[in-house]
């Protein structure tokens, strides 16, 4: 049972595109993140979300609580934005953290 | 750079041997968590301390514990090595100790068991 469900696994998309990833949750949560893992490993937090809508530059985050559910927009999509992109979610009974399975993403020049 | 710092980076070593990974929170950082990503697993969530003090516990083998020093520095210590424990291991450091708070990583832990 995965309490955490991306989609979709795999992205190609080309400079410039807009692009959508989606994050689904089962369980409550007190905040949900949105990370990026370049090729060398590196982990950054993009977003930590526990309401609404964030937006850094041409990131924009949004979560739904009642519909367990958030997605990551990046606008004007660039190569350097390739990268996995990994939805976390910390329970909000017992403080687990759950992740998802990542969505690969490439884009094209 | 977050300010977190891990070392080494890169371990290589034998099954059944112990190994510790070492970890450095960003400064004013009171919160130390631990996870490991492995090829087939994922990220996973193993242990997070506060102060001092376990905070939180997740998927963290009864091989692996952890502790956070009164400098705030954390340690993993991973015994009895297996093949399977071959991961990336990240610490993340946080302002505060649970609900909604920045986590900032560190560049990870590669660990090769042979």
């Amino acid at each position: 049972k995965n309490e955490v469900e991306q989609s979709p696994q795999n992205l190609t998309a080309q400079k410039g595109e807009f692009i959508t990833i989606n994050c689904s949750y089962s369980v409550g949560i007190s905040a949900l993140h949105w990370l990026q893992q370049h090729p060398g490993g590196g982990i950054v937090s993009l977003f930590m979300l526990s309401s609404g809508k964030k937006k850094h530059g041409r990131l924009i985050a949004t979560i739904n609580i009642q519909e367990k559910h958030s997605s990551l927009h990046i606008t004007a999509s660039h190569p350097r934005d390739s990268a996995v992109y990994i939805c976390a979610v910390r329970v909000l009974t017992g403080n687990q953290f759950y992740f998802g399975t990542g969505t690969s993403l490439t884009v094209i020049p | 750079d977050s300010g977190v710092t891990q070392t080494p980076k890169h371990l290589i070593t034998a099954t059944g041997q112990r190994v510790t990974l070492r970890c450095s929170p960003r400064s004013g950082d009171l919160s130390v968590y631990w996870y490991q990503q492995s090829l087939d697993q994922g990220l996973q969530f193993l242990i997070q301390y506060y102060n001092g003090e376990e905070r939180a516990k997740g998927n963290i083998l009864e091989r692996f514990s952890a502790q956070q020093f009164p400098d705030l520095h954390s340690e993993l210590n991973l015994s009895s090595l297996e093949l399977g424990d071959s991961a990336l291991y990240f610490c993340a450091s946080s302002v505060v100790a649970g609900g909604p708070n920045e986590q900032y990583f560190g560049p990870g832990t590669r660990l090769t068991v042979t």
